[in-house]
């Protein structure tokens, strides 16, 4: 039981490069999130989905696209990346939308 | 949108002595949790809390649900060295959908 992981663990990319970070999550739960975390300002929350096919925006969404195919899986995507974009990326689960688990993230840096 | 305020932003203690923080809203939370981070790590869920006035205690961290619910304070006793790292709360207004806010965390250093 894996948890939740993500792909890939750092990455750089250089402005206007698209990326697409993967979250996938072996708990079978409903809901899952991509936050952001910036120094000095915790996790801020981009997007999110409570269900296979769903997805909505969350505090900080502009800049990105979510999609949710199969029920483990939330993909994020940057399509076109700039430098204010550069951070740690988490990605969270959660079966009934309270206790969210979190995966071990994935650094970005945007040159 | 919300925010939650959590102080002291950094502590810098002696192993062994006791820790105290706290989370303060100017919105209502439905839920309660605080949470802790290593450097690389991905956050740990420490304690959940449901029910205002709700004491909950995880081996030496204690933590509390405001009977306002619009604070929560999270004890550590007794800290040793593997409770240095950045401590977060975060609240939940509705049923879960809408995201966790998080404080801007604490950052606990210990003195040997």
């Amino acid at each position: 039981n894996a948890g939740v992981t993500q792909t890939p663990k750092f990455r750089v990319l250089k402005t206007g490069q698209s990326m697409t970070l993967l979250c996938a999550q072996d708990m079978n739960h409903e809901y899952m999130y991509w936050y952001r975390q910036d120094p000095g300002m915790g996790l801020r929350l981009i997007h999110y989905s409570v269900g296979e096919g769903t997805t909505a925006k969350g505090e900080v969404p502009d800049g990105y696209n979510v999609s949710r195919l199969k029920k483990q899986n939330f993909l994020l995507g940057l399509e076109s990346a700039a430098p204010s974009q550069t951070s740690v990326y988490f990605c969270a689960s959660s079966y009934g939308g309270y206790t969210q688990y979190f995966g071990p993230g994935t650094r970005l840096t945007v040159l | 949108g919300q925010q939650l305020n959590q102080s002291p932003q950094s502590m810098f203690i002696q192993e062994g002595e006791d820790v105290s923080m706290n989370c303060t809203s100017s919105s209502i939370f439905n839920t309660w949790l605080w949470y802790k981070q290593d450097p690389g790590e991905g956050p740990v869920l420490l304690i959940a809390l449901y029910k205002a006035g709700e004491l909950t205690s995880n081996g030496r961290l204690t933590a509390q649900f405001g009977i306002t619910r619009k604070d929560s304070f999270l004890n550590i006793s007794a800290s040793i060295p593997s409770d240095v790292g950045i401590y977060f709360c975060a609240g939940l207004s509705g049923g879960g959908a809408d995201g966790l806010t998080f404080g801007k965390g604490t950052h606990l250093i210990i003195q040997p």
